[in-house]
């Protein structure tokens, strides 16, 4: 079965460059999600889309913007890099109607800002 | 305070043993719940969905108690590939259309030979 797929895999960037991060949510998933997770810590939501339209902020800094295309594929768009942006970043998606019944998240990109 | 809370371990446990995690969450508005796993710099896989009469899939049984706001997982003859992180995750979008995952820490769970 189709999963959500995420690429790249893993990202070197220095400091105060930009990165862009694209994620394919599983076909007929209109929901998707970005969540941010720092060495030894939880998965942080940043922000999701529905349908197109940001249905949802986090913990998302300014720095950061994201959207969701009319293939329903999302970027995360990354500016003026810092270390402290170094994390796995994953995407996750739900089918219309059944975000209660949990998400399928990709296998995430490593970002490493050096 | 942190809106879900787990004890972050590690339980390290024998084979065969049976393990219980904890989890509290601090909107008493929340309306899903799950456990997922996580497995070293892996995604966050659904273990199960956590209901509020109890369920039970295989050797994991989910327990949730709405009034203490409580949610538990149980493993029972514990194997080898039980080992990773568990995460608490709580629906985070009270009463909205589509809702955002909020996760707990984590519990570190190793089961040894």
């Amino acid at each position: 079965a189709a999963g959500v797929i995420q690429s790249p895999r893993h990202l070197i960037k220095e400091k105060r460059e930009t990165a862009t991060l694209k994620c394919y949510p599983i076909p007929r998933h209109d929901t998707v999600y970005w969540y941010q997770q720092g060495p030894g810590q939880d998965p942080q939501f940043l922000i999701s889309f529905y349908e197109k339209m940001q249905s949802d902020k986090g913990s998302i800094p300014d720095r950061f913007s994201a959207q969701q295309f009319s293939d329903y594929h999302s970027e995360l768009n990354m500016s003026s890099l810092e270390l402290g942006d170094s994390a796995l970043y994953f995407c996750a998606s739900s089918p219309p109607g059944q975000f209660n019944y949990g998400y399928t998240f990709g296998s995430g990109t490593r970002l490493t800002v050096v | 305070r942190k809106e879900v809370e787990q004890d972050p371990g590690p339980f390290n446990v024998p084979e065969g043993a049976t393990v219980a995690f904890n989890c509290t969450y601090s909107n008493s508005a929340s309306q899903s719940f799950f456990w997922y796993r996580q497995d070293c710099r892996k995604e966050p896989k659904l273990l199960m969905s956590v209901y509020s009469s109890g369920n039970e899939d295989g050797r994991f049984t989910a327990q949730l108690n709405r009034a203490s706001q409580y949610i538990s997982l149980l493993i029972r003859d514990s194997k080898l590939s039980d080992s990773a992180t568990y995460l608490c995750v709580v629906n985070g979008n009270y009463g909205g259309s589509q809702g955002n995952l909020i996760f707990g820490k984590g519990t570190k769970l190793s089961v040894k030979p």
